[in-house]
This record gives C-alpha cells, sequence and structure tokens, in this order.
C-alpha cells in the first residue's frame, strides 16, 4: 500500500536552533497533506494543511512564522520549527490523502518525535 | 466535521469481538464516518470508513445507524496487536482534514 515516510524520526536540539522534519509519499502524489502535533496521553491536534505550489493554511493558534511549511514537490512537504523552545517538544505526524487509490483514506507517516532542550 | 464522542477507554478479551461505538448525531449528510487506530508511539492507521451501509474489510466491520447519528466499530476476534486508541471521525472524505476527537483507548487483555 501506500507509504508515507518522515525524516528524521527522532530530533534533539537546543533551544533557539530551528529543526526540519521531512515528509515524503513514497509512491503517489500527494497535492496536498497535512501535520499534526501530539503532546503526550492527548489526542493529534491539526496544525496546518499544506498545498503543493501554494501556501499552507493554518489552524487557529498555529504560528505560521514559527512552523513554517514548504511543500515543493508533489511528494515533498517540510515542516521547520523556527526558534525552538522546550514548549515546542512533542510528536509531529503528516498525512497525506491518496484519492487515486483503491481506498478513500489518509496515509499517515511513522512521526517524528522532536525535544528541545 | 461533525463532532464525535467515543468512551475513553474500554477492555476486551483476547479472541473475543470488541465493539467500540461512537455518536455523531450532528452528522451531515455528506460526511462519511471514518476509524483510525494509534498504537503507541507511531503515525494512526486507516481502518475503515462508511456513509449508509454498513461496511467489513479485512481489519473490522462498521455499523451504521439508519439515522447515522452512531456508529460501531467491530474487530471480530481482537488480538493483543489490537490494543491501540481508536479516532472515530466524521468527515467530508479523504482530502479533507482530519479533526481528531479523545478516541478511545482499547485494551485488549490476555
Amino acid at each position: 500500500g501506500a507509504v508515507v515516510s518522515q525524516h528524521p524520526s527522532r530530533v534533539i536540539c537546543k533551544s533557539g536552533t530551528s529543526v526540519k522534519i521531512e515528509c515524503r509519499s513514497l509512491d503517489f502524489q500527494a497535492t496536498t497533506m497535512f501535520w499534526y502535533r501530539q503532546f503526550p496521553k492527548q489526542s493529534l491536534m491539526l496544525m496546518a494543511t499544506s498545498n503543493e505550489g501554494s501556501k499552507a493554511t493554518y489552524e487557529q493558534g498555529v504560528e505560521k512564522d514559527k512552523f513554517l511549511i514548504n511543500h515543493a514537490s508533489l511528494t515533498l512537504s517540510t515542516l521547520t520549527v523556527t526558534s525552538a523552545h522546550p514548549e515546542d517538544s512533542s510528536f509531529y505526524i503528516c498525512s497525506a490523502p491518496n484519492p487515486t487509490g483503491s481506498r478513500d483514506e489518509q496515509y499517515f507517516g511513522p512521526g517524528t518525535r522532536l525535544t528541545v532542550t | 466535521d461533525a463532532k464525535t464522542t467515543q468512551p475513553t477507554s474500554m477492555d476486551c478479551a483476547e479472541g473475543r469481538a470488541a465493539n467500540l461505538p461512537c455518536n455523531h448525531s450532528t452528522i451531515s449528510g455528506n460526511e462519511y464516518v471514518y476509524w483510525y487506530r494509534q498504537i503507541h508511539s507511531q503515525g494512526p492507521q486507516y481502518i475503515i470508513h462508511g456513509l449508509k451501509n454498513n461496511e467489513t474489510n479485512e481489519m473490522a466491520s462498521l455499523i451504521i445507524t439508519e439515522d447515522r447519528k452512531s456508529s460501531t466499530l467491530i474487530l471480530p476476534h481482537a488480538t493483543l496487536r489490537d490494543t491501540a486508541v481508536y479516532y472515530c471521525i466524521a468527515t467530508g472524505g479523504a482530502t479533507n482534514k482530519l479533526i481528531f476527537g479523545t478516541g478511545t483507548l482499547l485494551a485488549v487483555q490476555p
């Protein structure tokens, strides 16, 4: 079936630095990808919708200047956490729909665990 | 997307059927009921979805009430590997954004 990958799977960075997380659709093209954040023992929270060739759409309360999203190709979206702080430590997950697949579903990446020290 | 309500947690004995309920009383006519599950520290996994009719696939069955205000996900023979948080989501389709509720933590007991 369709696969979505994320890189890196885990990252530790120092406060004030920036971190880039990649989300790739491996065997299908994704004009849209979604980014989620999940804190421990909580549900997934949608952060933004990434659109290939255009600006991302951010959910209410998500700072677009802090969480930079670039969807430069049909198979790659990146999320950059700028000037990271300890409160940004979380599990970041991306997903991509594949409407031309055999099932009308979204495929999720394995997630990236970010720890800011 | 319509709001969904699920029990916080459920237990099930290994080998028995697990029946997970979901209420979606405000679902609109063009919204599907999707079920995903998330095993600890992994990305969510699609299980099944339906609009009006009951659906079955290799993983589970989905029973939707005639008024579409509630549904039940059935795992026919639960295994320990089915321990996960199960999310019921009402949405217009796979290309629409998914709004996750709190889900149901299903614990399959040996």
